[in-house]
């Protein structure tokens, strides 16, 4: 199994910029989360879809970020504009529905600079 | 709201030295718990967990954790580090209503000298 795939694993980009981020989980999982990670707060829930479908998005900073998961393969996070408070790094993680809770697996993350 | 406290952000240990890290939570429902470890350039990894019975849980490569109610705690240890051990270590909580929403505390970064 590759795990889950996020790309591209690094991105520098200028203020004002759009930024896709785009992650893949593992084959049959059928929830998936975007994390945030920074020194100042840690790691952050952004949102998360269960099933492609958005379940709590009380984690996105602001209307600039948005995410989609057109299906259960793929999930993108997008930052338009983008900001220099918006320097982190991203994760991905996808779970199995199947309990009461179901372990997450996280992929590699994106670090994504904004100048 | 919940939140997730590691104490300790930096330790440093010489190899073969024991290890304990702190993690307290404030929530007083049933909580699942968990220790996640994230080696240097790479993602995070699930530790071990705590959902019920035996409070001393046994995770791998020899970390343990202790889950006392009473002190909101569920502290990490290992008797004997090792430089391969070297890592960010995060304490996490899910609370028990069914939405798998994981808060993590600010993570603990351990170096261990050879």
């Amino acid at each position: 199994d590759a795990g889950v795939i996020q790309s591209p694993r690094h991105e520098v980009t200028e203020m004002g910029q759009e930024v896709t981020l785009r992650c893949k989980p593992i084959s049959g999982h059928n929830s998936l989360f975007w994390y945030r990670q920074t020194m100042m707060r840690g790691l952050e829930l952004l949102i998360y879809f269960n099933n492609n479908v958005p379940i709590d998005d009380s984690g996105m900073p602001e209307d600039r970020f948005s995410a989609k998961m057109p299906n259960a393969s793929f999930s993108t996070l997008k930052i338009q504009p983008s900001e220099p408070r918006d320097s982190a790094v991203y994760f991905c993680a996808s779970s199995l529905d199947r309990g009461p809770y179901n372990e997450q697996f996280f992929g590699p993350g994106t670090r994504l600079t904004v100048l | 709201a919940q939140s997730v406290s590691q104490h300790n952000h930096h330790v440093i240990l010489s190899e073969a030295a024991s290890l304990e890290l702190g993690c307290n939570y404030s929530y007083g429902g049933t909580v699942n718990l968990f220790w996640y470890v994230q080696y240097p350039g790479q993602h995070l990894q699930l530790l071990l967990k705590y959902f019920s019975g035996d409070p001393l849980v046994k995770g791998i490569k020899g970390f343990e954790a202790e889950f006392i109610k009473s002190k909101f705690s569920f502290n990490l240890r290992k008797p004997s580090v090792q430089w391969s051990d070297t890592a960010e270590y995060f304490c996490a909580v899910i609370l028990n209503t069914g939405f798998q929403k994981l808060v993590f505390g600010t993570g603990t970064r351990l170096l261990v000298s050879p």
